[in-house]
């Protein structure tokens, strides 16, 4: 069975860009998170989705949105890019909501120069 | 909020047994979990434990006291691709699946 994949795996832009991220969950699963991993801040979670709604948002900006879609598949974009944004963005899947256990994707590592 | 720690590195000797601590504050806990992240890639599912006492797997076991908020995580056997990152996280009751994580043990293991 297929992990979680994103895409694309590096993105180079520049300040006051905007980016669109994709995840395909697991098939069967339904719950897509999305975090972000700094060396400073270490993984800190954005937002959750499930069956098409957002469930969870984290500390976040609202330069920081996202969506899924009827087949799960979710996309994060990032509007007006700032050089914090730099990180490495990371999918999770999981079944259900608030139980099971969350799959990560390889991520995709995002550059802001 | 909540608030994680564990250590920020840790060294080992190949062979030997490692413990991993964290200790957690949360107003209402729903699970536990330890995941390996290698340079570069992405963080792998160890382990998950909801009630008290020692999940074990292989090589690999954790171990949980919610009345003291702290887990720990035990590699035996150390080989040297055990070297990586080991997270901690925190599901709290009532946030769906949002994990609040550590800040990461690096662990190295020499010859």
């Amino acid at each position: 069975k297929a992990g979680v994949t994103q895409t694309p795996r590096y993105l180079i832009k520049t300040r006051g860009q905007q980016v669109t991220l994709s995840c395909s969950p697991i098939s069967g699963h339904r719950s897509v998170s999305w975090y972000q991993q700094t060396p400073g801040q270490g993984l800190q979670f954005l937002f959750e989705y499930f069956s098409e709604t957002q469930r969870n948002k984290g500390n976040f900006p609202g330069r920081f949105s996202g969506r899924q879609f009827s087949n799960s598949r979710s996309e994060m974009n990032v509007s007006t890019l700032e050089l914090g944004d730099s990180a490495l963005y990371l999918c999770a899947s999981s079944l259900a909501q608030g139980a099971g256990i969350q799959y990560f994707g390889a991520g995709t590592r995002l550059s802001v120069l | 909020g909540q608030n994680i720690d564990q250590p920020t590195e840790m060294t080992a000797t190949e062979g030997a047994i490692v413990q991993i601590n964290c200790t957690y504050q949360t107003s209402g806990f729903n699970g536990l979990f330890w995941y390996q992240q290698h340079a570069g890639e992405a963080p792998t599912f160890l382990s998950y434990n909801v009630l008290d006492g020692l999940e074990e797997k292989g090589r690999f076991s954790s171990f949980l006291s919610r009345s003291k908020g702290y887990s720990y995580l035990l590699l035996k056997e150390l080989q040297m691709k055990d070297s990586a990152s080991y997270l901690c996280a925190v599901r709290e009751d009532n946030a769906g699946n949002m994990l609040t994580f550590g800040g990461g043990t690096r662990l190295m293991v020499k010859p």
